[in-house]
């Protein structure tokens, strides 16, 4: 079974602080994606990477940064923290280039800025 | 544009009662399309997917959806629902962009289905 963990189920921080959110994926995934998931707009594009030390934006990549140093994490970065930042992130990974292949998701951190 | 529409937010049905849950596509995009579920406190996971061939996909758990391209539609269907189906659900669509041809997917809003005893 494919399985991606993410570091924290819950996380509350401050306005201005520096937020790292981890995933790992045991399955020597290709490609890992960041979204992020809010009542009404359905899940939304942060960034992705296809490979080591590659990063791609997605819809909304303001306001964050990625860091993908090994195959098998993939880290979100929140560099200074603010209130429109509190939701839900997913994380997710694929085996191969290309949306047609099936994404597997984690259970998601559910970030509170205060 | 919106990419993919998912018409109801909010979807509840009597247990063992049929349920549809609508989505549509832009004709702009791709033709491959997914269907995700999210349980209670768990990531989403695929339900089911259409990338080319039969129209009619189905899932192992009982759901089914109907590619319409005339329609640009993807609708989601079961013909008797069960408590354990209690979920939100995602309809998503590929979509290509930049120069390079890169490819990500685009979910709806999501709709949340909840099953009455």
């Amino acid at each position: 079974d494919v399985k991606v963990t993410q570091s924290s189920r819950y996380l509350v921080k401050r306005t201005g602080e520096k937020v790292f959110l981890e995933c790992v994926q045991d399955m020597d995934h290709e490609n890992m994606f960041w979204y992020r998931q809010d009542p009404g707009l359905g899940l939304r594009l942060i960034y992705f990477s296809y490979d080591v030390k590659m990063k791609e934006k997605g819809d909304i990549p303001e306001g964050y940064s990625v860091s993908r140093e090994k195959k098998e994490r993939f880290s979100l970065i929140l560099e200074s923290a603010s209130t429109n930042q509190t939701s839900m992130y997913l994380c997710a990974s694929s085996l191969f280039p290309g949306a047609i292949y099936e994404q597997y998701f984690g259970p998601g951190t559910r970030l509170t800025v205060t | 544009a919106q990419s993919v529409t998912q018409l109801d937010s909010q979807v509840p049905v009597f247990e063992e009662a049929p349920v549809e849950l609508r989505c549509n596509y832009s004709s702009s995009v791709s033709v491959y399309l997914f269907w995700y579920v999210q349980y209670p406190n768990q990531g989403l996971q695929l339900l089911l997917k259409y990338l080319s061939g039969s129209t009619l996909v189905e899932s192992i758990n009982g759901f089914e959806a109907e590619f319409n391209k005339s329609q640009t539609s993807f609708h989601l269907r079961k013909p008797s629902v069960h408590i354990s189906d209690t979920a939100e659900y995602f309809c998503a669509v590929i979509v290509t962009f930049g120069v390079q041809g890169a490819q990500k997917l685009v979910f709806g809003q999501g709709t949340r289905l909840t099953i009455n005893p």
